[in-house]
């Protein structure tokens, strides 16, 4: 199985300033078709997951622009570019390349 | 509006069975693949399982941790999915969502989860 290494597992941050979260595949997640297929999740605390970037740089619609993903091969990155009060909870990469789909151990953002 | 809604947990002993539902609407259901994600108390998300459309023969796929006791299903007539659980073991407390779980295209949907406790 591919394995996900997020990095770091905490992230505390000052309102308005960048955070940025660091996820390494144990394969490349280029697929067949030339595409990388690497996901990003936003998980509030009490609420389900909910996608926020698609394909290493595609934001899901209603996503803010201070929210970007990059990378390439095997290391991406997700970047909030001035965190607020509701970028709390936990964030997690998926890849979406082999099968079974595997996801990083998650980093949980939160509030100095 | 796009929905999911997943029914169906609660508790069940060591070595019993539970059977999930998944409810969609507002979306084409009989043309997304439909997977099952869990999440242990406290812990990450484990990918359990997915179902392919009719088109592509209503293929399967499990996670090792759950091949040969879960079950994943599909009725395209009331759009709704289903997590059949059998033999289930204290580890697999979790709650469980269904997703569409899209990799590469706009649209991604989740259940709001429903949660299966295995104690005895």
């Amino acid at each position: 199985d591919v394995v996900m290494t997020q990095s770091p597992l905490s992230l505390f941050v000052t309102l308005g300033q960048p955070a940025s979260i660091s996820c390494r595949s144990s394969q490349s997640l280029v697929y067949s078709d030339g595409k990388t297929y690497l996901n990003w999740f936003q998980q509030r605390p009490g609420q389900s997951p909910r996608r926020l970037i698609y394909k290493v740089s595609n934001r899901d619609s209603g996503v803010p622009d201070r929210f970007s993903g990059s990378g390439s091969g095997t290391d991406f990155t997700l970047k909030i570019n001035r965190v607020e009060a509701e970028d709390i909870g936990v964030y997690y990469c998926m890849q979406g390349a082999h099968w079974p789909r595997t996801f990083g151990q998650g980093t949980k953002v939160e509030i100095k | 509006e796009v929905q999911l809604v997943d029914s169906g947990g609660g508790l069940v002993q060591p070595g019993g069975s539970l059977k999930l539902s998944c409810a969609a609407s507002g979306f084409t259901f009989s043309d997304s693949a439909m997977n099952w994600v869990r999440q242990a108390p406290g812990k990450g998300l484990e990918w359990v399982g997915r179902i392919r459309t009719k088109t592509n023969n209503y293929a399967t796929v499990y996670a090792e941790s759950v091949k040969g006791r879960f079950t994943i299903s599909r009725d395209d007539s009331s759009n709704t999915a289903y997590l059949q659980m059998n033999s289930l073991k204290t580890e697999d407390t979790a709650v469980y969502y269904c997703t569409t779980l899209v990799v590469s295209a706009p649209g991604d949907y989740w259940g709001q989860g429903t949660l299966v406790t295995v104690s005895s």
